[in-house]
C-alpha cells in the first residue's frame, strides 16, 4: 500500500521568515495530495490541495508543489504568522480522494515571534 | 466549523466493553470516512461508506465495524475494547462529483479505554 513520509517532525521559524514542509509518497498511481492543518485537540483542517495533473498551487501565504517523477510534494508558508503554528499533515490518495487518505507523521510548526 | 457532526465528544470505558460512535456527515456529502489518530500510529484511514455502501478498507481491526444508514449518517462499533484502542476517532465527509473530493472532519471523540 501508500507510504508516506514527511520532514521535518518538527520546525521552528521566526516570525514573518518562510516555512518549507516536505512528503514523498510510494504509489506511483497517487493522484490526489492534501494538506490539513491541526491544532491542538481539533480537528484537522484541510488548507490546500493538489491534483497530480497540476505542478503547482497557491492560495495566498500557501502554496504546495508536486513533483511527480521525483513522488514528492511540499507545503510553503510564507511570511508566517504566530496563527500558523500547528501540526501540518500531508496526505495521498490514489482514488483522487474519493478513497481513505494515507498521511505523513506530521510536523510541528513553532512560529517564533 | 465544517459541517460534520460526531457525537459523543468524549467516552471512557472499560476493556473489554462495546462502544458506537456516530458520525452525520455535511449535508450532501454521501462518503463517510472514519480515521483513527493516537501518538503511536499517527492518523489511520480505518474504513469509507458510500451512500449505505462499504467502498474502501484500510487498517480497520476485526473487532471494529461499520455502517452507513440511509439518511447517510454512519456509526463505528468498536467492540472487545483494549486499552491500545484509547484514541481519537475522526470521521470525514465529502462530496462526489468531477473534481470535488475534499475531505472534511468532523471533531472527533476521544476515546478512553481504561
Amino acid at each position: 500500500g501508500e507510504n508516506v513520509e514527511q520532514h521535518p517532525s518538527t520546525l521552528s521559524v521566526q516570525e514573518g521568515d518562510s516555512a518549507v514542509i516536505k512528503c514523498t509518497y510510494s504509489d506511483s498511481a497517487s493522484n490526489y495530495f492534501p494538506w490539513y492543518k491541526q491544532e491542538l485537540g481539533k480537528r484537522p483542517q484541510l488548507i490546500i490541495d493538489i491534483r497530480s495533473n497540476v505542478g503547482e498551487k497557491k492560495d495566498q501565504r500557501i502554496a504546495v508543489t508536486l513533483n511527480k517523477t521525483a513522488k514528492h510534494f511540499s507545503l510553503h508558508i510564507t511570511e508566517t504568522q504566530p496563527e500558523d503554528s500547528a501540526v501540518y499533515f500531508c496526505a495521498a490518495s490514489t482514488g483522487g480522494g474519493a478513497d481513505g487518505l494515507t498521511f505523513g507523521k506530521g510536523t510541528h510548526l513553532i512560529i517564533q515571534p | 466549523d465544517s459541517g460534520v457532526t460526531q457525537t459523543p465528544k468524549h467516552l471512557i470505558t472499560a476493556t473489554g466493553q462495546r462502544v458506537t460512535l456516530r458520525c452525520s456527515p455535511r449535508s450532501g456529502d454521501l462518503s463517510v470516512y472514519w480515521y483513527q489518530q493516537s501518538l503511536d500510529q499517527g492518523l489511520q484511514f480505518l474504513i469509507q461508506y458510500y451512500n449505505g455502501e462499504e467502498r474502501a478498507k484500510g487498517n480497520i481491526l476485526e473487532r471494529f465495524s461499520a455502517q452507513q444508514f440511509p439518511d447517510l449518517h454512519s456509526e463505528l462499533n468498536l467492540s472487545s475494547l483494549e486499552l491500545g484502542d484509547s484514541a481519537l476517532y475522526f470521521c470525514a465527509s465529502s462530496v462526489e462529483g468531477d473534481t470535488d473530493y475534499e475531505q472534511y472532519f468532523g471533531p472527533g471523540t476521544r476515546l478512553t479505554v481504561t
